[in-house]
């Protein structure tokens, strides 16, 4: 079964610094991974996706994502964070095998702080 | 283009009221379609999702039900509101068929804010 783990809750960075959100994923077939946000009171928007091509994926807002197999992971990042930035981030996965369902992780609140 | 609508935007119940909400998906045809629930400081919930017309699938057991009338309508209801019913709801679609493109990502509708009070 797959599952994502998104490690801290919340984060906090100053305008103009990096930006990483985590992201681990379990999967016991190669994966599609996806990187969405959400503002407030609003619907979720895809950032970005891995579908086994490339595994450096850029996304829209100047974000990016890293697939690492040997780490499991899919990690967000943006060199320098805007205060437009500030919203919540999911990460999610689905293997790429015929299941339409995507498994989320529990989401990371990214604050930007003046 | 595809765009995904739903409604109302808000709204505010009695507990032991009924509800509906609906979902339509434009510019595509045959899509997956699904519903969720965020909780207050929760992640996602996926409550139901569908691959055609009259097909549901339920993921948890709760006092809400799915159906899908027509192609591209998904509608969530419940016959008796609770005070845990009370949410954010999201609707999603995709393409179905990874041979046609499809690459397993969800596209997300405006949601709906509902209150129970």
């Amino acid at each position: 079964a797959q599952s994502v783990t998104q490690l801290g809750s919340h984060v906090s960075v100053s305008e103009g610094a990096l930006v990483l959100l985590r992201c681990n994923y379990s999967s016991s077939v190669p994966p599609y991974l996806f990187w969405y946000v959400q503002y407030p009171n609003q619907g979720l928007q895809l950032l970005l996706k891995y579908t086994s091509a490339a595994t450096l994926v850029k996304g829209i807002n100047g974000f990016e994502a890293e697939f690492k197999k040997s780490e499991t992971s899919f990690h967000l990042t943006k060199p320098s964070a805007h205060m437009s930035d500030a919203a919540e981030y999911f990460c999610a996965v689905s293997e790429n095998f015929g299941n339409e369902k995507l498994t989320f992780g529990t989401g990371t609140r990214l604050t930007i702080i003046p | 283009s595809q765009t995904i609508h739903q409604w109302p935007a808000t709204l505010v119940q009695p507990v032991g009221s009924p509800l509906s909400l609906e979902c339509t998906v434009e510019g595509t045809s045959n899509p997956n379609l699904y519903w969720y629930r965020q909780a207050a400081g929760r992640g996602l919930q996926l409550l139901f999702y569908s691959v055609g017309i009259g097909q549901i699938s339920s993921e948890v057991p709760q006092n809400l039900s799915a159906s899908r009338p027509q192609d591209r309508q998904f509608i969530l209801s419940s016959k008796k509101l609770l005070l845990s019913d009370s949410g954010f709801y999201l609707c999603a679609w995709s393409v179905k068929d990874r041979l046609a493109g499809g690459q397993g990502e969800q596209f997300f509708g405006p949601g709906t804010r509902l209150t129970v009070l």
